[in-house]
């Protein structure tokens, strides 16, 4: 069975950078798996972040940046700010049109 | 301005079927594959099945044989017909319209409706 793993949960300063990461349990991610990347609060629906590994969704600021570090597929906040206190969580295309998300990372800005 | 629009979302029997319907606006509905995405309470995000723009049905193991994903380009929406439910089907579901597949394919879901509630209990 495939996993994608992320980080259960990850803290960061207001003002600071952190970088979340998006793995197979078994295997590397490469560009290949189109990785993409949501964010979401609590009783909303997700909001589309990055897509393609590095491409923006339209309105995203560039304080997020998504890039390959390694064998993961890696979101990162630059300039958090408290409203980036979210889920975020990571997608790989699978082929033969399957999709897994990964578990999720929980963010908290303090 | 691309909007969805779930309903259909409701209290249901374990074993019981319910019919959930998207409903697409703001862009030319037949060009885009279209998914279904859940929630269950306080957990993540899972996909469940994606139609794309040919009509080809893609589905989860873990709703495989008892989920029907199908479109309606004249209607603009696109339904999931949930059979033999369980207690662990109890989620918010979401639409979402997956990127535009032109001369390339992307990927990812670009846009999310708000969700309806599914709960399958006693």
């Amino acid at each position: 069975q495939t996993v994608v793993t992320q980080e259960p949960s990850f803290s960061v300063s207001p003002g600071g950078t952190v970088t979340l990461t998006c793995g197979l349990r078994s295997g590397s991610v490469s560009s290949s798996y189109y990785p993409s990347w949501y964010q979401q609060t609590p009783g909303q629906a997700p909001r589309t972040l990055i897509y393609n590994t590095n491409t923006r969704s339209s309105g995203v600021p560039d304080r997020f940046f998504g890039s390959i570090l390694g064998n993961k597929a890696a979101l990162t906040i630059t300039g958090a700010q408290a409203d980036d206190e979210s889920v975020y969580y990571c997608v790989l295309f699978m082929g033969s049109g399957i999709s897994l998300f990964g578990g999720g990372t929980k963010l908290t800005v303090l | 301005e691309v909007q969805l629009l779930e309903s259909g979302g409701g209290l249901v029997q374990p074993g019981g079927s319910l019919r959930l319907s998207c409903a697409a606006s703001g862009f030319i509905f037949s060009s885009y594959g279209m998914s279904w995405v859940r929630q269950a309470p306080g957990k993540g995000l899972e996909w469940v099945s994606l139609i794309n723009s040919g009509s080809r049905t893609f589905y989860a193991d873990s709703v495989k044989g008892r989920f029907t994903i199908s479109r309606d380009n004249s209607k603009n929406t696109v339904d999931l017909q949930m059979n033999s439910l369980r207690a662990e089907d109890t989620a918010v579901y979401y639409c979402a319209r997956r990127g535009p597949c032109a001369s390339v394919c992307t990927y990812y879901f670009e846009s999310w409706g708000q969700g309806t509630l599914v709960t399958v209990s006693p």
